[in-house]
């Protein structure tokens, strides 16, 4: 099956900076790759996703970017605020034909007003 | 209110006392899984349904048992409980076609100790 990475585990900003999380998947096959926010204490929310027949995608200050070839994904949060403070979880689709999401082990992003 | 509901959301047990947690949708989802969380280790899935009478296995099924008699209800079933299942679990579902990603809903959450 999948295997999805995710780096780093934790990460600190300045209010205002930007923050990079990257994920590795070893499937060449899967061809989505959504990321989640989890809040402390509440589930995991869907915040953006990309297919693969695209490089990047962008929605407000948040941005995702695929790398195909070399099977890395990133997650790009500008102009950082505190309540983007939370756990964020990559994952991959398997694609067995199942629809299995292969998550990676998250980020905890903090960030300092 | 679209949404995924579970129950119990807190639950204190002891080793080798079965219990039964629920999960339904009202979504109409054909696909339905259930992950624990754990520090450090993500979200691991435990077992997940295709369709109605449709289950397998996911990463880490040892221990727990599923069932999907019903397309909005998928239980999970801890037969005989032990500590190393003291973890978060939770359901989600998500609409088909198969392999198209669609966004997968999840449920609140069941914290679970088991002493």
């Amino acid at each position: 099956g999948e295997n999805v990475e995710q780096h780093p585990s934790t990460l600190s900003v300045q209010e205002g900076d930007s923050a990079v999380i990257k994920c590795t998947y070893s499937d060449s096959a899967s061809n989505y790759f959504p990321w989640y926010k989890q809040e402390l204490g509440k589930r995991p929310q869907l915040i953006i996703d990309i297919r693969s027949n695209v490089g990047e995608k962008k929605d407000q200050r948040i941005a995702v970017t695929l790398n195909k070839t070399a099977k890395h994904f990133s997650l790009h949060i500008t102009e950082t605020q505190p309540e983007d403070s939370a756990v964020y979880f990559c994952a991959a689709l398997d694609q067995t034909g199942a629809n299995n999401l292969f998550f990676g082990t998250g980020t905890r992003l903090t960030v300092i007003p | 209110e679209a949404q995924v509901t579970q129950n119990p959301r807190y639950l204190i047990t002891v080793t080798g006392k079965k219990l039964t947690v629920t999960c339904s949708q009202n979504m109409n989802h054909e696909y339905m899984s259930w992950y624990r969380q754990d520090p450090g280790l993500g979200l691991r899935q435990i077992y997940y349904s295709m369709n109605v009478e449709v289950t397998d296995k996911g990463d880490v099924p040892e221990g727990y048992k599923v069932s999907r008699k019903e397309k909005r209800n998928f239980p999970l079933i801890l037969e005989s409980p032990s500590p190393n299942q003291t973890s978060l679990y939770f359901c989600a579902s998500s609409s088909q076609p198969t392999g198209q990603g669609y966004e997968q809903f999840f449920g609140p959450g069941t914290r679970l100790t088991v002493l």
